[in-house]
């Protein structure tokens, strides 16, 4: 079955600190992306990689940058958290192809204090 | 901008009630996904709609893909407990069909 594993369910961290999220797909997709889910927001893109160490920009990159090493992993990093970047992270595989679908991990809620 | 505008935003139903829910846009989509996020998880696809006109069931879930291709409707017919959730509707972006666009939801709600 297809599995996208993202390494924490719950992180707190605190103001300034670099935080990295992981995030593990074992289902060979060349696509991965990373979402931030925030109530009447909905999901709004950060980035996305459609192969290994090529990435693009999503709606929202300010204040993240992203690493891909290898196909299967791909991780965000908060430089510097703030408090506004409290919220639900989402991270995603996918084929290539218009119409194929993102599978999703089961998220990453982060608090900044 | 290509939005997709999903409504209603909220919906509260008792168990055996049927109801609709509207994913619409101005833009023209070449298809159009179904997904639902239950509390706690992340989106899981229900299903894509390709053809202008078409319909697609899956089990009480009925998906609509408008004529124009710029609308799709989801039905469920005597909504369950198990149908609460998030209801996520998504488009590739015309301008990078990597990306999806996103409607903001429906939250249902179908209470026992």
């Amino acid at each position: 079955d297809v599995k996208v594993t993202q390494s924490s369910r719950y992180l707190v961290k605190r103001t300034g600190e670099k935080v990295f999220l992981e995030c593990v797909q074992d289902m060979d997709h060349e696509n991965m992306f990373w979402y931030r889910q925030d109530p009447g927001l909905g999901l709004r893109l950060i980035y996305f990689s459609y192969d290994v160490k090529m990435k693009e920009k999503g709606d929202i990159p300010e204040g993240y940058s992203v690493s891909r090493e290898k196909k299967e992993r791909f991780s965000l990093i908060l430089e510097s958290a703030s408090t506004n970047q409290t919220s639900m992270y989402l991270c995603a595989s996918s084929f290539r192809g218009l119409r194929k679908p993102q599978h999703f991990g089961d998220g990453t809620r982060l608090s900044i204090l | 901008t290509q939005l997709l505008e999903q409504s209603p935003q909220f919906l509260s139903i008792q168990e055996g009630e049927n109801l609709t829910v509207y994913c619409n846009s101005s833009s023209v989509f070449s298809s159009l996904q179904w997904y639902r996020q239950e509390p706690g998880e992340g989106p899981v696809l229900l299903v894509t709609v390709v053809t202008g006109g078409e319909v697609k069931k899956l089990k009480r879930l009925t998906f609509q893909f408008g004529d124009a291709r710029k609308d799709s409707s989801l039905h469920i017919t005597a909504a369950q407990p198990g149908d609460t959730g998030l209801y996520l509707c998504a488009a590739p972006n015309a301008g990078n069909n990597r990306k999806l666009i996103w409607g903001l939801g429906t939250s249902l709600a179908v209470n026992p």
